[in-house]
């Protein structure tokens, strides 16, 4: 099995382009997670998907958006990128578990984005 | 949302010593608390987690102790080797909703000296 894997795993933007960063796991989980890191801000959630066609906001969703049309994939999108936006995004999946098991989660590679 | 705090943010070991980073955390009703290590340009891994219902768990050389009274949890390595060396992150999930979201501390950067 290949996990979870992300692309692209390098990108250069200019500002007020857009992007769709891909993700995609092969483990049959139900949960989808996009994180960013930034330096000393640790793990942010952006948006994640409890399932195929369901999506909600995390901590940070602004100037993203994101699509769940396969249960395998999940897109996260920059319609109009900003220097902000320079991070390293991360996705993760996991299975849905329940109250004793199944709460690890199971991250991509990352994608390092910078946006000039 | 469930707020975690991590310290210290860096940390500096002499090889063979112990390392301890502590976290806490604001949700009384959290009951999962999972340590994850990213090493340098790496993804984020699980090395180990706690329930509620126990208050310590160890594994080879690493142990988390939980309080659930104070609120916080602890990761603590012994007999440190260079390996250790990356970044640690603690996290908690948000028991408001039923999706488990966690939320992460910012991070203990863990610097094993030779």
């Amino acid at each position: 099995n290949a996990g979870v894997t992300q692309t692209p795993k390098f990108r250069v933007l200019k500002t007020g382009q857009s992007m769709t960063l891909l993700c995609a796991q092969d483990m049959n989980h139900e949960y989808m997670y996009w994180y960013r890191q930034d330096p000393g801000m640790g793990l942010r959630l952006i948006h994640y998907s409890v399932g195929e066609g369901t999506t909600a906001k995390g901590e940070v969703p602004d100037g993203y958006n994101v699509s769940r049309l396969k249960k395998q994939n999940f897109l996260l999108g920059l319609e109009s990128a900003a220097p902000s936006q320079t991070s390293v995004y991360f996705c993760a999946s996991r299975p849905r578990g329940t109250g004793t098991s199944g709460y690890e989660q199971y991250f991509g590679p990352g994608t390092r984005l910078t946006v000039t | 949302g469930e707020n975690v705090e991590q310290h210290p943010s860096t940390l500096s070991v002499q090889e063979g010593d112990s390392a301890v980073i502590k976290c806490t955390y604001s949700d009384s009703a959290s009951n999962y608390f999972p340590w994850y290590k990213q090493e340098l340009g790496k993804r984020p891994q699980l090395i180990i987690d706690i329930r509620s219902n126990v208050g310590e768990k160890k594994d080879q050389r690493i142990a988390v102790t939980l309080n659930k009274t104070a609120k916080h949890f602890s990761l603590h390595i012994t007999e440190t080797q260079p390996e250790d060396s990356a970044v640690y992150f603690c996290a908690a999930p948000s028991t408001r909703s039923n999706d488990y979201k966690l939320s992460f501390g910012a991070g203990t950067t863990v610097t094993v000296r030779a």
